[in-house]
C-alpha cells in the first residue's frame, strides 16, 4: 500500500540553525501539506503547496519558513534559523486530487525536531 | 474561522464497555474526518464522512455525521486495549482543521 514518508525521524539541532524536513508524498498525489503538533497540542496546518507553489498558509509560515520540490518526489520543510518554540511534531501529507470530490488526506509518521 | 470543538477531552473506559467520542464544528461541514493518534507518533486515517446523515463503519468503529453536517460522533463498541490512544477529528477546507483530540484509555 502506497504510503507517505518522511526523514529523519527525528532531529535535534541548536537554536539559530537552519534544519530542512523531508517527506516523500504518494507518487501520484498533487497536493502536498505540511503540519506540525506542539507536544499536548492540538495538530496545526502550516502550508498547502500545489502545482509547484503555495497554494495556502497558516500565521505560523512566517519568513523562516519555506517549502520546496526539488525533484518531483520529495517535498520538504525548510526552518531557516530555528527557535526553541519550532520544537515539534512535523507530519507532512498529500492527497490524490482536491476538494471536488474530496479525497482522503495522507499522513506520513512524522519528524520529531527538538531545538535545544 | 472554523473552529472544532471535541467532548470528552479524555475518557477511561473499561474493557469491553462502549463508548462515544463527539466533535461539533463552529460552521457546516464539507468533509469531516477522524484519526487516530498513538502518543507522540503519526495519524492514522479512520473514516471520512462527506454527507448529511452519513454512517460509516470499520471493525467495531462507527462514525456518523448529522443532517445539519455540523456534529459527528465516533462510536466503539465492546471497546479494546488496542483501542487506546487519541482521537481526532478534522474538517476538510482543502487543509484540515483539527479538533483538540479526545484521550481514551481502556482499562483492562
Amino acid at each position: 500500500e502506497p504510503e507517505v514518508t518522511q526523514t529523519p525521524s527525528h532531529q535535534v539541532t541548536q537554536m539559530g540553525q537552519e534544519v530542512i524536513l523531508r517527506c516523500v508524498p504518494i507518487s501520484n498525489h498533487l497536493y502536498f501539506y505540511w503540519y506540525r503538533q506542539i507536544l499536548g497540542q492540538k495538530v496545526e496546518f502550516l502550508v498547502s503547496f500545489y502545482n509547484n507553489e503555495i497554494s495556502e498558509k497558516s500565521e505560523i509560515f512566517d519568513d523562516q519558513f519555506s517549502v520546496e520540490r526539488p525533484d518531483g518526489s520529495n517535498f520538504t520543510l525548510k526552518i531557516r534559523s530555528t527557535k526553541l518554540e519550532d520544537s515539534a511534531m512535523y507530519f507532512c501529507a498529500s492527497r490524490d486530487r482536491g476538494p471536488s470530490p474530496w479525497e482522503e488526506q495522507f499522513f506520513g509518521p512524522g519528524t520529531r525536531l527538538t531545538v535545544l | 474561522s472554523q473552529e472544532l470543538e471535541q467532548s470528552p477531552q479524555s475518557l477511561i473506559v473499561q474493557e469491553g464497555k462502549n463508548l462515544t467520542i463527539n466533535c461539533t464544528s463552529s460552521k457546516t461541514l464539507y468533509g469531516l474526518y477522524w484519526y487516530k493518534q498513538k502518543y507522540g507518533e503519526g495519524l492514522i486515517f479512520l473514516m471520512m464522512l462527506q454527507k448529511g446523515g452519513e454512517e460509516k463503519s470499520h471493525e467495531k468503529i462507527t462514525a456518523k455525521l448529522d443532517e445539519k453536517k455540523q456534529q459527528s460522533s465516533l462510536h466503539i463498541t465492546a471497546s479494546q486495549p488496542s483501542h487506546a490512544g487519541i482521537y481526532l477529528c478534522g474538517a476538510d477546507m482543502v487543509k484540515i482543521i483539527f479538533g483538540k483530540g479526545t484521550r481514551l484509555h481502556i482499562l483492562p
